[in-house]
């Protein structure tokens, strides 16, 4: 069974840096697995794909975010860390941790989501 | 980006009546080697997180009642919920998995009449 767990802080000020963990199981990083991925959603509003790194290291980021995000793994604790930085307002959201199979770019598994306010 | 617009953005039915909801792409998402286009369906209800319903613009994900079904290719698709059960009510939203970066509509609210 796999599940996706998000950790990390709830409030940041702007210009602050975001460090998101997901603590994943039922799977492991392998050539056999797609990848993990981080999706956000600001309140009320459409769903954004952000990041997606796959066991050989290869990364896919948002070109729209592309100069303040970082998405790195650790396979060795089963974990993968998305970075954000200059936090501003509109950063504000849920930000799911995401499974994506090997087969085809679905996010078949969620975590139940963090939600992140940058207030001053 | 390739974007993605649906329509309605809300909608309300009566129990056991019919729901559709429509989803256009800005590009096809029909890919031609494999005649498959690269377009899913997820289900969010309040407080959770969405949940996959369909892939591949038809294909049902494990486990989804078969009241759910997915049609369309190229630019134009549907999600039909057959027959709606108080369980439905929630916000779908489509998704491309054509190319990077994915890409997803802003959502269509299913409510009971």
């Amino acid at each position: 069974q796999i599940t996706l767990k998000e950790s990390g802080p709830t409030l940041v000020k702007p210009t602050q840096t975001l460090t998101l963990t997901c603590t994943f199981s039922g799977f492991s990083l392998s050539p056999s697995d797609g990848g993990v991925g981080w999706i956000r959603q600001p309140p009320g509003k459409a769903l954004e794909w952000l990041a997606l790194i796959y066991w050989d290291d290869d990364r896919r980021l948002n070109p729209s975010l592309k100069s303040r995000l970082t998405i790195t793994k650790d396979t060795s604790k089963n974990q993968v860390a998305l970075t954000l930085t200059n936090m501003g307002l509109v950063d504000t959201g849920t930000y799911y941790c995401v499974h994506r199979p090997i087969t085809w770019a679905v996010f078949d598994f969620w975590g139940q989501g963090a939600l992140v306010t940058v207030s001053s | 980006d390739i974007v993605m617009t649906q329509s309605p953005d809300s909608l309300a039915v009566s129990l056991g009546e019919r729901a559709t909801i429509n989803c256009k792409s800005s590009q096809s998402l029909l890919f031609d080697s494999n005649n498959k286009n690269y377009l899913a369906w997820y289900q969010q209800k309040s407080g959770q997180p969405p949940k996959l319903l369909i892939y591949w613009a038809s294909a049902r994900e494990s486990g989804v009642p078969d009241r759910f079904s997915g049609s369309g290719s190229g630019t134009d698709f549907t999600l039909t919920i057959s027959s709606l059960q108080a369980e439905d009510v929630a916000v779908y939203s489509c998704q491309q998995h054509y190319t990077t970066p994915w890409t997803f509509g802003q959502g269509t609210k299913v409510e009971i009449k």
